[in-house]
């Protein structure tokens, strides 16, 4: 079965505490990527990963890195949580080859909460 | 700048009904568009993938068109059940490759009464 889990669903943590979030996928998908969406705003790519230990930054990296050790897993670290962190995290992963656009697959999200 | 508009930013309808949701684009170049499902606390589901100049696709009681003179694309759901009730999102991809970026609008929440 096609699928995306992502570990864990619903997070609550203080300002300045450490935060990891996991994702797995089962497709041996070469791609990988983390995203955030926040209220009124289209989701926004943090980091993307080509393959294990490929990773490139996305389009709001400050303050996250990722860690990319085995294919079907890709995990976001936050060292010392921000308020303006909190938000929900989607995982995705996809399978593209030569010019074809691929499939895209997303996890349910990780609604992180920064107080 | 939103480089994806979509309109209106919500929406509501009868059950049986059909509805139409919009989407404008600038993202250049716009190499394919796809729109995803994305149900309340859930992540995103692919619903359909427009590539070509003047595309179409159909699936089941979705129907989706891309026009990239227009850089424009609409959804269109007919006999809409209470299940469609979510958020619609029209996302493009610059590339066909993952080298491309993908660039996400807002949503259109449609909800679906009785």
């Amino acid at each position: 079965d096609m699928k995306v889990t992502q570990m864990p669903r619903y997070l609550i943590k203080r300002m300045g505490e450490n935060v990891l979030l996991e994702c797995g996928q089962d497709m041996s998908h070469e791609t990988m990527y983390w995203y955030r969406q926040d209220p009124g705003l289209g989701l926004q790519l943090i980091y993307i990963s080509y393959d294990v230990d490929s990773n490139s930054e996305g389009d709001i990296p400050k303050g996250y890195r990722v860690s990319r050790k085995k294919r079907e897993h890709f995990s976001l670290i936050l060292d010392s949580a921000k308020t303006n962190q909190t938000s929900v995290y989607f995982c995705a992963s996809s399978l593209i080859t030569g010019g074809n656009t691929g499939q895209l697959y997303f996890g349910e999200g990780s609604k992180l909460t920064v107080l | 700048k939103t480089q994806v508009e979509q309109s209106p930013q919500s929406l509501v309808v009868r059950q049986g009904e059909n509805c139409v949701l919009q989407c404008n684009y600038s993202v250049t170049p716009d190499n394919h568009l796809r729109w995803f499902k994305q149900d309340t606390g859930k992540g995103l589901v692919s619903l359909t993938v427009l590539v070509d100049q003047k595309d179409k696709t159909s699936n089941g009681r979705y129907s989706a068109t891309l026009d990239k003179d227009a850089k424009h694309s609409t959804l269109h759901i007919t006999a809409t059940l209470l299940d469609d009730t979510a958020t619609y999102i029209c996302v493009v991809g610059d590339r066909g490759s993952a080298l491309g970026r993908l660039h996400f609008g807002a949503g259109t929440q449609l909800i679906v009464i009785p």
